[in-house]
């Protein structure tokens, strides 16, 4: 399977604790994405990185969200005390930057966060 | 800032039948690309069709077509002969055009497929 991965699936944590979720992106992909996507919405961008580069984050990702891209390959991302509205889907995609504007972004299956 | 919408929370369909998926776009640019992804229940995005503003033709992709109307800032997705495996959340998203790493996405139309 050479499409984005994700895991893991599904992650249930108590308040405060932290998480970490993996993203594998498409191998030749230099761009990778991460999304959250709440119940009944489209996904919200979050941040992306050029190879192991953090190029943007959005204002929603507070400071107890991190995400790393070390050899420009998988990515992380950490949330650090977790809280109830922190439940969502957190979604990865990758492209690959070849200057066309049918540049698409490919999506994982998602990790699907429940904070109790 | 950019804006899609989707009014329609949810569609049902027949087999076999044509559905349309309304969406809406606001941007104040003249160059931008709209995109729309298929969301089944496993949670994976799936993109089906791609429509450049600058493309003079409506896309196609298979059993999808866009229908795309940029002085009303439509693009509508048509789904031909529905099949039961097209049952599934339906979004439409336009490319950020002053940052092509940025997706808006819309709220999404659930599509029901009947027997």
């Amino acid at each position: 399977d050479t499409g984005v991965s994700q895991n893991p699936r599904h992650k249930i944590t108590k308040r405060g604790q932290n998480v970490t979720f993996r993203c594998d992106p498409i191998s030749e992909h230099n761009r990778l994405y991460w999304y959250r996507q709440t119940l009944g919405q489209g996904p919200e961008f979050l941040t992306y990185f050029q190879n192991e580069a953090q190029l943007e984050k959005s204002r929603l990702l507070s400071d107890r969200f991190s995400a790393e891209r070390p050899k420009g390959s998988f990515s992380t991302l950490e949330i650090q005390r977790t809280e109830q509205g922190d439940s969502a889907m957190y979604l990865c995609a990758s492209s690959i930057l070849s200057g066309a504007s049918t540049d698409t972004q490919y999506f994982g299956p998602g990790t699907r966060l429940t904070v109790l | 800032a950019q804006k899609i919408t989707q009014t329609q929370p949810g569609m049902f369909v027949q087999e076999k039948e044509a559905v349309t998926l309304d969406c809406t776009y606001d941007t104040s640019d003249q160059s931008y690309g709209l995109f729309w992804y298929k969301q089944p229940s496993s949670g994976e995005m799936i993109f089906l069709i791609y429509q450049g503003s600058y493309d003079e033709q409506n896309a196609t992709e298979g059993r999808y077509s866009l229908n795309f109307q940029k002085a009303r800032k439509s693009a509508n997705l048509v789904i031909s002969a529905s099949q039961l495996g097209d049952s599934a959340m339906y979004f439409c998203a336009m490319r950020d055009p002053g940052n092509f790493n940025k997706f808006y996405f819309g709220s999404g139309t659930k599509l029901n497929v009947k027997p």
